[in-house]
C-alpha cells in the first residue's frame, strides 16, 4: 500500500504528558498537512508543510504544538503538555500539484485521547 | 458565519433513489472544490473535484456555481454501500482545504 500512513493509530495519555504522531506522505507528494477532527466536525487544518518549509500555521495550533518535516520526507506532530481538549483525531494528508489543483490525501489519522 | 455550510441531515433514502446535497461558501477567492466521502470513524476519502464546467463520475455529479458560491453533489441509483457522511470541501490559494461538517446519507433496503 503506498498510501499516507501514520503512526500510531491510537494513543492514550494522561493529561500533561508530551505526545509525538509520525506521518509518512505519499512519496512523490512534496506537501503535508496536519488537520484536526473531532466527533461531528469536519476536520480543521493545522498546519502544511512543502518539501521542509512550514509554511502556514493555523492559530489553533498553540505553542503546546510543534510540527516538523526535516528531510521533506515524513512529518512529525508534538503535541506538550497534553490537556483534555486535545482529544480528537489528528489527520495527515499530501498532495501534488496537479496544474494548481492540489488533491489530497488522508492517512488513517492517529486517535488521541488524554485522560 | 461558517466558511463552509452543509445541511447536516441525515438524509435517510431507499436504495435506487436519487439524492442531492448542497454546500454553500463564504469566500469568493476559493480556488478549487471537491467532494469527500468519510465512514465512521475512518479518514476522509476524496470523492472527486468539482470543475466549473461541473463534472460526472458514474453515478456522482458535481456541480459548482462561482457566482453563488454553491456547490452540489447528485448521486443517482443509490446503493446501501453509499451511507456515509459527505464532506464538501473548498481550497483556499493552494494550501489548506476547509471542510464542512459533512451531511450523513443513510441508504436503506
Amino acid at each position: 500500500d503506498t498510501g499516507v500512513s501514520q503512526d500510531p493509530r491510537h494513543k492514550i495519555t494522561k493529561r500533561g504528558q508530551n505526545v509525538t504522531f509520525r506521518c509518512d506522505p505519499i512519496s512523490e507528494h512534496n506537501r503535508l498537512y496536519w488537520y484536526r477532527q473531532t466527533l461531528g466536525q469536519g476536520p480543521e487544518f493545522l498546519t502544511y508543510f512543502q518539501n521542509e518549509a512550514q509554511l502556514e500555521k493555523s492559530r489553533l495550533l498553540s505553542d503546546r504544538f510543534s510540527a516538523e518535516r526535516p528531510k521533506g520526507s515524513f512529518s512529525t506532530l508534538e503535541i506538550q503538555r497534553t490537556e483534555q481538549g486535545d482529544s480528537a483525531m489528528y489527520l495527515c494528508a499530501s498532495s501534488l500539484d496537479r496544474g494548481g489543483i492540489y488533491e489530497q490525501y488522508f492517512g488513517p489519522g492517529t486517535r488521541l485521547t488524554v485522560t | 458565519r461558517k466558511e463552509v455550510e452543509q445541511d447536516p441531515g441525515p438524509f435517510n433514502v431507499p436504495e435506487g433513489a436519487t439524492v442531492a446535497f448542497n454546500c454553500t461558501y463564504s469566500n469568493s477567492a476559493s480556488q478549487s472544490f471537491f467532494w469527500y466521502r468519510q465512514d465512521c470513524r475512518k479518514e476522509p476519502k476524496l470523492l472527486m473535484s468539482v470543475y466549473s464546467s461541473g463534472n460526472e463520475d458514474g453515478r456522482f455529479t458535481a456541480q459548482l456555481n462561482r457566482a453563488s458560491q454553491y456547490i452540489s453533489l447528485l448521486i443517482r441509483d443509490s446503493k446501501l454501500s453509499d451511507s456515509a457522511t459527505y464532506l464538501c470541501v473548498v481550497n483556499l490559494y493552494g494550501n489548506k482545504l476547509v471542510f464542512g461538517a459533512g451531511t450523513i446519507l443513510r441508504v436503506k433496503s
